[in-house]
């Protein structure tokens, strides 16, 4: 079964900040994803990642970056935290056999900017 | 670009009654579409998707190209049905799977 990691559940980070978001998968997947969750706006892609080294701005990219210096491995980074940064992110990984392969989320990391 | 649509935010049904939530979507190409869902405090998981035909948990939906809608429909609800539900879409082509979402239905089930 595939897991997808990320390490912490729950955040919290004061206005200006640099915060690191980390996700981790264990299938060996090409294709991994950072999402914002936000009510009544549903999931927002901000980032994906196609092979290491590799990225592509989703729709929704100002204010963040990321990093995929392995495979299994990818970090969503917020260069400077305000509070519209305040939400929950879901990273998500998929394999690239086909595009009718579900993409594996993550538990969400839910993120606080005081 | 793509665009998914689900028109309702919230919708509360009782047990055993039957339930359709709405997606519709805009893709000039050939989509795949999925409903994934999200029980309270669990991780976002996909539900089912069109290319499988499948009815999973007692739901079914239906890709209708000529209404450009993919609605989810079960016969008679339960209460552990109630989650959050999201339509989303997949473009054709080298997209690399990613997934353009709706706006998500929080459906209730009440006893």
């Amino acid at each position: 079964d595939v897991k997808v990691t990320q390490s912490s559940r729950y955040l919290v980070k004061r206005t200006g900040e640099k915060v690191f978001l980390e996700c981790v998968q264990d299938m060996d997947h090409e294709n991994m994803f950072w999402y914002r969750q936000d009510p009544g706006l549903g999931l927002r892609l901000i980032y994906f990642s196609y092979d290491v080294k590799m990225k592509e701005k989703g729709d929704i990219p100002e204010g963040y970056s990321v990093s995929r210096e392995k495979k299994e491995r990818f970090s969503l980074i917020l260069e400077s935290a305000s509070t519209n940064q305040t939400s929950m992110y879901l990273c998500a990984s998929h394999g690239r056999t086909a595009s009718n392969q579900p993409q594996h989320f993550g538990d969400g990391t839910r993120l606080s900017i005081l | 670009a793509q665009r998914v649509t689900q028109p309702e935010k919230l919708l509360s049904v009782f047990k055993g009654a039957p339930v359709e939530l709405k997606c519709n979507y805009s893709y000039s190409g050939s989509p795949e579409l999925f409903w994934y869902v999200q029980y309270s405090r669990q991780r976002l998981q996909l539900l089912l998707r069109h290319i499988s035909r499948e009815s999973i948990k007692g739901f079914t939906a239906d890709l209708n190209k000529g209404e450009t809608s993919f609605h989810l429909k079960k016969p008679f609800a339960q209460e552990e049905d109630s989650a959050m539900y999201y339509c989303a879409l997949v473009a054709g082509g080298t997209s690399y799977g990613k997934l353009t979402f709706g706006q998500g239905t929080i459906l209730t089930v009440h006893p």
